[in-house]
């Protein structure tokens, strides 16, 4: 089964870049790679999202693999408010449903 | 601009019984999908409506169904609840529908928290 890999928790220094990996070797030519963040007793909130080229907005910067086989979230410069569960989600358009979860990363940031 | 709506946030059932979970999403959003969230299984897809149809169903028993009303509201209904469907039921909704799915974010609710005793 498709499937993304995400490790289990990162740490960072407030105000440094954090880079946080995700592997999704099984991929499909119409996933979309997406991160949502989630903070306790909230659901999840949207990050970025991307297909082939790289992203930027004002959270952050996606970086994607030419072989689209990982991807790396990208935080410029890590707030305490950042602080949260990070996951790298495969969702797709074409055929029947596709909504690939990591099991997330826990970023904790340190002041 | 209100964001979406989910209730109850908590409640407790016993094994047996059945929970309707309700789902209000934003102002012109007609794509409303639900997932379950669990220590041990994390989040996994549980339906996807458009425009009133069940467009997508996620590798869940029977028991767990749901509906889309015309106004785009959505309810999901568990019925004969076990202990391991104590977890936090999540509503996202989304401006997109399925055939463009994955080019628009989703917009989650903060989800209901339910316990089976």
């Amino acid at each position: 089964d498709a499937k993304t890999t995400q490790p289990n928790s990162m740490e960072s220094n407030e105000e440094e870049p954090v880079h946080l990996p995700c592997n999704h070797s099984t991929i499909s030519g119409t996933d979309y790679i997406h991160w949502y963040r989630q903070l306790p007793s909230q659901g999840p909130e949207y990050v970025i999202h991307g297909l082939t080229s790289n992203v930027n907005n004002r959270m952050a910067s996606l970086a994607i693999a030419e072989d689209r086989k990982s991807s790396t979230l990208i935080l410029h410069r890590a707030t305490l408010r950042d602080a949260a569960v990070y996951y790298c989600i495969l969702i797709g358009s074409a055929g029947t449903y596709k909504y690939i979860f990591g099991t997330g990363t826990r970023l904790k940031v340190l002041a | 601009k209100a964001g979406v709506t989910q209730t109850p946030r908590y409640l407790i059932k016993t094994r047996g019984q059945q929970v309707t979970l309700s789902c209000s999403p934003i102002s012109g959003h007609r794509s409303v999908s639900w997932y379950q969230q669990t220590p041990g299984q994390g989040l996994q897809f549980l339906f996807e409506y458009f425009s009133e149809t069940q467009r997508n169903k996620g590798n869940f028993p029977g028991r767990f169904s749901g509906r889309q009303f015309s106004n785009s509201r959505s309810e999901m209904n568990v019925s004969t609840l076990e202990l391991g469907d104590s977890a936090l039921y999540l509503c996202a909704s989304s401006l997109v529908g399925p055939s463009d799915r994955g080019t628009g974010e989703l917009f989650f609710g903060e989800g209901s928290r339910l316990t089976v005793l």
